[in-house]
């Protein structure tokens, strides 16, 4: 067990809605980091958060967006969902966000969207 | 940009065999490097990391050294078991707070 806690563990949708997936990060860490995997492009970088702010993005779409809350807790929101959507959404924490960080992986939301 | 690449899997090995899964990377300046695992069903989890040239990181019986004439970090084992069976991912940091840049996974599978 990793610390990082994920909900929902699954969630089915249609295209075309909205969903949003919650992390909370081990206690003591500040930085929380979205990834997305699929079968066809593995493990993608989406975004990062440390304590509350914004601190990189790599290739999350503008249908998607996320914040980090002053209980540090982090929210994805997926919106205008598409077939190519469905994917395991990840989050990570680790203590401050330095790229040489131990990253502690949650167990995963699984998305599926029909 | 930087990259990382790893070998294509999926590696089938009977239990107790030599483990070999290789790792490039391609970047600026001096990057760590680490291998994360990732069992069925669960999420990544950190499996070794090495921060310099020639630090060799090692756990669990598996071992990587960082070797940056050959832009290399293969990961090595062995006598795999059947509980290794996961995908292995390589991953590359930059330093700062750069974002991390992970490889395509290799998945491994042991047979007894």
């Amino acid at each position: 067990d990793s610390g990082v806690t994920q909900t929902p563990k699954h969630l089915i949708t249609a295209t075309g809605q909205r969903v949003t997936l919650r992390c909370s990060p081990r206690s003591g860490d500040l930085s929380v980091y979205w990834y997305q995997q699929s079968l066809d492009q593995g493990l993608q970088f989406l975004i990062q958060y440390y304590n509350g702010e914004e601190r990189a993005k790599g290739n999350i779409l503008e249908r998607f967006s996320a914040q980090q809350f002053p209980d540090l807790h982090s929210e994805l929101n997926l919106s205008s969902l598409e077939l190519g959507d469905s994917a395991l959404y990840f989050c990570a924490s680790s203590v401050d966000g330095a790229s040489t960080d131990t990253q502690y992986f949650g167990p995963g939301t699984r998305l599926t969207v029909l | 940009g930087d990259s990382v690449t790893q070998m294509e899997g999926p590696v089938t090995l009977s239990e107790e065999a030599f483990l070999t899964i290789n790792c490039t990377y391609t970047a600026t300046g001096y990057p760590s490097l680490f291998w994360y695992v990732q069992y069925p069903g669960e999420g990544l989890q950190l499996l070794l990391k090495a921060t310099k040239a020639d630090d060799k990181g090692s756990n669990k019986g598996f071992e990587a050294t960082y070797r940056k004439e050959t832009t290399s970090f293969h990961l090595e084992k062995g006598s795999v078991q059947v509980s290794d069976s996961a995908v292995y991912f390589c991953a590359l940091s930059p330093g700062g707070y750069q974002k991390v840049t992970f490889g395509t996974g290799t998945k491994l599978q042991v047979i007894p």
